[in-house]
């Protein structure tokens, strides 16, 4: 697509459900990011794909997020057991690899996924 | 650890004049990137400007522009003849050159007074 989409654009739970947040990067972009941004905060990485691979998930929180990407291109990020504090906007972008001067290493970002857990 | 500051919450202009939100970042390597983004209330992120730490050159685009300042670790943005469409979130980003992560700072609101 022309940009990054991500679905559903808010997302209202209640504590201990199961939510799932899709993320449709830009066509042809392999490297796809997730990040977390809480109120007043910067975006906080999560999880990290080149390709379908998950090559850096240091910032999952904790085991109730995981998220995969099957076939390269759309990601889902999804939470067990929601809690009050994973109450947040999931950012998703994603970027071509190479050098900065081509345009690659760039973030573009989806307009996130607004969770609210009650 | 690669941090990024942004000591000024909030910054307000008024139109047409110029305006200089600060950025300072910690890092041991050498070769990395810089990166400015702007966050309206729609809330997605958009790439104002960039620069490339081995370059000495100042990047600018437009009426924006950015103060690089290696040795000091500092990255400031100047945003001249400010507009109405300038009002955001702004926030300044780090990523070293073969790393995986953007560490972003935690962003300077600015407001733009007609």
């Amino acid at each position: 697509g022309a940009g990054v989409s991500q679905t559903p654009s808010n997302k209202v739970t209640e504590k201990g459900k199961y939510v799932e947040l899709r993320c449709d990067p830009i066509s042809g972009h392999t490297a796809l990011y997730w990040y977390r941004q809480s109120l007043g905060q910067g975006p906080e990485f999560l999880i990290y794909f080149q390709g379908t691979g998950a090559a850096d998930d240091s910032g999952l929180p904790n085991d109730r997020f995981f998220a995969v990407r099957p076939e390269g291109s759309v990601s889902t990020l999804k939470i067990q057991r929601t809690e009050r504090g994973d109450s947040a906007v999931y950012l998703c972008a994603s970027s071509l690899k190479g050098t900065l001067s081509s345009g690659a290493n760039v973030l573009t970002f989806g307009a996130g996924s607004r969770l609210t857990v009650l | 650890a690669q941090t990024v500051t942004q000591s000024q919450p909030e910054m307000s202009v008024q139109e047409a004049e110029t305006v200089t939100l600060s950025c300072t970042y910690d890092t041991s390597e050498s070769d990395y990137y810089l990166f400015w983004y702007k966050q309206p209330p729609s809330r997605q992120m958009i790439l104002v400007i960039r620069q490339e730490a081995y370059k000495q050159q100042n990047a600018t685009e437009n009426r924006f522009s950015v103060n690089f300042q290696k040795a000091a670790k500092s990255f400031s943005l100047k945003i001249s003849d400010s507009q109405l469409g300038d009002a955001a979130m702004y926030f300044c980003a780090y990523r070293w050159n073969t790393g995986n992560q953007f560490y972003f700072g935690t962003g300077t609101s600015l407001t733009v007074i007609p």
